[in-house]
């Protein structure tokens, strides 16, 4: 189940289900999304990302939905394995210009084995 | 792929000391990076843009003469954090776009765990 931590929301999953790490973004103008996974002591890793212009995007065993009505992101990941334990973040940006990432708060995700 | 390395991964320092850390982008030229900090349990947090030859753009709230950033080459940029005190104490990562145009990730560094006794 979720749970809310401290700052950080908590899903704890079993191994070999899927997982489902939700995102809520601020920007209605954002048109670039991308999902980070960091591990501890570590910095973001990318994961996958998702423009605008569409509304499902397929990685491999990740898949990113964006509901632009609601201003809604999601990370599934299927078959979700321990080394997936970690704390995902969504950051959104916004045109074609390179700038900084606005980063969503971030969700833990704990894998049980 | 594109590659952010930071140095050290890892720093202790006295309070009122400065310290330095380094970003480099390894295998690919960066004009802009980007300098983020992250609380224990928290987001990432921008601080500053480094722009090479220029000043870095500081966010809000953030003290330019306290976190002095220098980009002088196209593959390195270095935050110091001048007269340091314990609520400095933060993992410090830097960031920067590979080359190729257009929107592409950001490709992170692993991270400074700055602490200040």
């Amino acid at each position: 189940g979720e749970s809310v931590g401290l700052h950080l929301p908590t899903l704890s999953v079993q191994e070999g289900d899927n997982s489902i790490i939700n995102c809520a973004y601020s920007n209605s103008a954002s048109d670039y999304f991308i999902w980070y996974k960091q591990e501890s002591g570590k910095g973001p890793q990318f994961i996958i990302d998702i423009r605008s212009n569409m509304d499902k995007r397929q990685g491999q065993r990740v898949t990113v939905l964006l509901n632009k009505t609601v201003k809604h992101l999601s990370l599934q990941i299927a078959a979700t394995q321990p080394g997936d334990s970690a704390v995902y973040f969504c950051a959104e940006n916004v045109g074609t210009g390179r700038r900084a990432l606005t980063f969503g708060s971030g969700t833990r995700l704990q894998v049980q084995p | 792929g594109a590659v952010v390395s930071q140095h050290p991964s890892w720093v202790i320092c006295k309070s009122g000391t400065s310290v330095k850390i380094e970003c480099r982008s390894l295998d690919f030229q960066a004009t802009t990076m980007f300098w983020y900090r992250q609380f224990p349990k928290q987001s990432l947090m921008l601080m500053a843009t480094s722009n090479e030859g220029s000043k870095a753009t500081y966010e809000q709230g953030v003290e330019k003469d306290k976190f002095l950033i220098n980009h002088a080459s196209l593959t390195l940029s270095t935050l110091t954090v001048t007269s340091a005190h314990p609520e400095d104490s933060s993992f410090y990562i830097c960031s920067a776009y590979g080359q190729g145009a257009g929107n592409s990730p950001l490709h992170f560094g692993n991270g400074t765990r700055l602490t200040v006794t």
